[in-house]
């Protein structure tokens, strides 16, 4: 059982597109993560929600908690957003992170 | 700006070996993890730890594995007989508030 779902698995984008990457999870959160995995394997942390909305240059995060989803936009897309992002939730309960199989993103020039 | 490091970037051993994978975590946070992930597999939770000691565990960290905070900067994971399924990249990280700060990675290779 995934307490952590993502969508799309995949993605592939042309250079300029706006992207929306979603993330759906299953148990009660005190925060969500939106990471970025680059292919040497580093992960950078985007974003912490616990409520409402971030913008932190192209990218906007928001998070509905009665709904129990996040989405992750890219706006005016990039080759160099081309990567993994993850969805990683901390349980409200738990010292635990809880994180999705990963988005794969290749945006295309 | 401060960051988790991890050493070694790669590691390379023999089935039944033991390992060390060290972090430093940054210096002013109290909760730090260890996380793996299994080629092409999500992440995956290993541990907690909280006030020098284990405040939580997955089901994968079983008697082989243990952490220690030997020194107050130090944070290690040991691996006491290594598995071919041990195989993948091994996250530390810490956290402040809710925010979490990861190292870049060890490599773990079991032969």
């Amino acid at each position: 059982k995934n307490e952590v779902e993502q969508s799309p698995q995949n993605l592939t984008a042309q250079e300029g597109e706006f992207i929306t990457i979603n993330c759906s999870y299953s148990v009660g959160i005190s925060a969500l993560h939106w990471l970025q995995q680059h292919p040497g394997g580093g992960i950078v942390s985007l974003f912490m929600l616990s409520s409402g909305k971030k913008k932190h240059g192209r990218l906007i995060a928001t998070i509905n908690i009665q709904e129990k989803h996040s989405s992750l936009h890219i706006t005016a897309s990039h080759p160099r957003d081309s990567a993994v992002y993850i969805c990683a939730v901390k349980k409200g309960d738990s010292n635990q992170f809880y994180f999705g199989t990963g988005t794969s993103l290749t945006v295309i020039p | 700006e401060p960051e988790v490091t991890q050493t070694p970037s790669h590691q390379v051993t023999q089935m039944g070996q033991e390992v060390i994978l060290r972090c430093v975590p940054i210096s002013n946070h109290l909760y730090f993890y260890w996380y793996r992930q299994i080629l092409g597999q999500k992440v995956e939770f290993l541990v907690s730890f909280y006030n020098n000691e284990i405040s939580e565990k997955s089901e994968i960290f079983d008697d082989q594995f243990s952490v220690e905070r030997p020194d107050g900067s130090n944070f290690t994971l040991k691996i006491r007989s290594t598995k071919l399924e041990d195989s993948a990249m091994y996250f530390c990280a810490s956290r402040w508030g809710e925010k979490l700060f990861f190292g870049s990675g060890t490599q773990l290779s079991v032969l």
